[in-house]
Parts: structure tokens; sequence; C-alpha cells
């Protein structure tokens, strides 16, 4: 089974550039996160879809990030403009039960290292 | 309010020693727990989970974890650690948000240092 993918692996842009990130969810699974890992912090949750609707991005800057999900499978983070403060590891996950599902793991992908300077 | 903490930035433990990686919780509701690994340039990977039912869970690669609901704890453990082992470890909690949805908080991770 293949496993969640995501690109770029790296991306280094300059303060106020705008970057996107692309996720494909392991096939069949209803659920995606997108999450952003500081260094040296966990993960923090950014935004969940179920299937192409939103289910929580209470957490997601929503003046600079935005994702969508548009046919349930594919999704993008958009940042625009970034600043310093967004250099972190963009990962996404995704899930084969629904959201509203409190015990389902997460299969994770490798992960978009952002730096900007 | 949720939240998870591992109290250790880094454990060291000798290789074919017992190794235990701790980890608290605050959560309203019935609590369900999470273990993940991170390799480096690597995502997460679920090791266990905890539901309900026995305290004791076991998981991938021969780790376990003791859900202690007095202490709020819920330590991963492994018999004999391996060099292999080495890895980023984060404890997760999931618990229902006001919204009315669930939602992952996860801990700041502890680094594992399996020595030769």
């Amino acid at each position: 089974e293949a496993g969640v993918a995501q690109s770029p692996r790296y991306k280094i842009i300059e303060k106020r550039q705008s970057v996107a990130f692309w996720c494909n969810p392991i096939s069949g699974h209803a659920t995606l996160y997108w999450y952003q890992q500081i260094l040296g912090q966990g993960p923090k949750l950014l935004i969940q879809f179920q299937n192409n609707g939103v289910v929580d991005d209470s957490q997601l800057p929503k003046d600079r990030f935005s994702a969508e999900r548009l046919k349930g499978v594919d999704s993008t983070l958009k940042i625009q403009p970034a600043k310093l403060e967004d250099s972190a590891v963009y990962l996404c996950a995704s899930s084969p039960q629904p959201a509203g599902v409190p015990y389902n793991e997460q299969f994770f992908g490798p992960g978009t290292r952002l730096t900007v300077l | 309010a949720q939240s998870v903490a591992q109290p250790e930035d880094q454990v060291n433990v000798a290789e074919g020693n017992p190794l235990t990686v701790k980890c608290t919780y605050s959560v309203s509701g019935n609590p369900y727990l999470f273990w993940y690994v991170q390799y480096p340039n690597r995502g997460l990977q679920f090791l266990l989970k905890y539901i309900t039912g026995d305290n004791l869970v076991k998981g991938s690669y021969g780790f376990e974890a003791e859900f202690n609901k007095s202490q709020t704890s819920f330590h991963l453990k492994k018999p004999s650690a391996l060099v292999s082992d080495s890895a980023l470890y984060f404890c997760a909690v999931r618990g229902l948000t006001p919204s009315g949805t669930y939602k992952y908080i996860f801990g700041t991770g502890t680094r594992l240092k399996v020595l030769a």
C-alpha cells in the first residue's frame, strides 16, 4: 500500500513570497490533516478535512494560510505571504475513519521542510 | 484545556536495558492516547493507542504502554532496547473540543538514544 505522498520535500523562499505544498493521502482515506511542526515542538494541527469539507481550521492563520481539498482526495496548503516564523516542517496525514471517530490513528507523509529567509 | 506533557527532552539507555519514555495528559472526558515515533527526515509513524479496556497496550516493534488513570499517565516502555529504537517519540491525546470535533494534541517529543 502506498503511503502519504508530499511534495516538495524542501523549499526555501524569502519572506513575503508565496509557497504551496501538495499532499496525496492513502487511497480511500476520508480524513486528511495538515500539521505544522516547528523545530523542537510537536506537530500542531492547522486544518482537518473530511472528504472535501473542512472539519476544523481553528488554528489556521487564515490571513495568510489557505488549504483546499477540492475532490476529496489531494490537498494543497498555501502560504501567502510567508513570514520568518513560518519556517517549519509541514506534515500531511490521513486516516481511513471519519473525523468524528476519536480513536483513529493517522498515517503521516514525510513532510515538507520550509525555510523562510 | 487538553494538554500533553513529556517531561524529558532526552532519554539515554544502554542497548539491552529496559526503556521508559514518560507522558502525562489532561483531557476532559475519555482519553484516547497514542504514541508515535519519528525517524530523521520522515513523518511520524503510529506505534500504539489506548482506547479502553486493558491498561497495558502492546504495539509495534515490541513497544508497550501502560495507561494509569489515577496518575493521568501513559508511559511508553520496552523490555530490551535496540540501537535502532533511537528516534524521536511523541505522545498524543485526542479529546473532544468545545466545538464538538476531536483534535490531536501532541507533546513536545522525547529523543530516545540507545547506546551500543
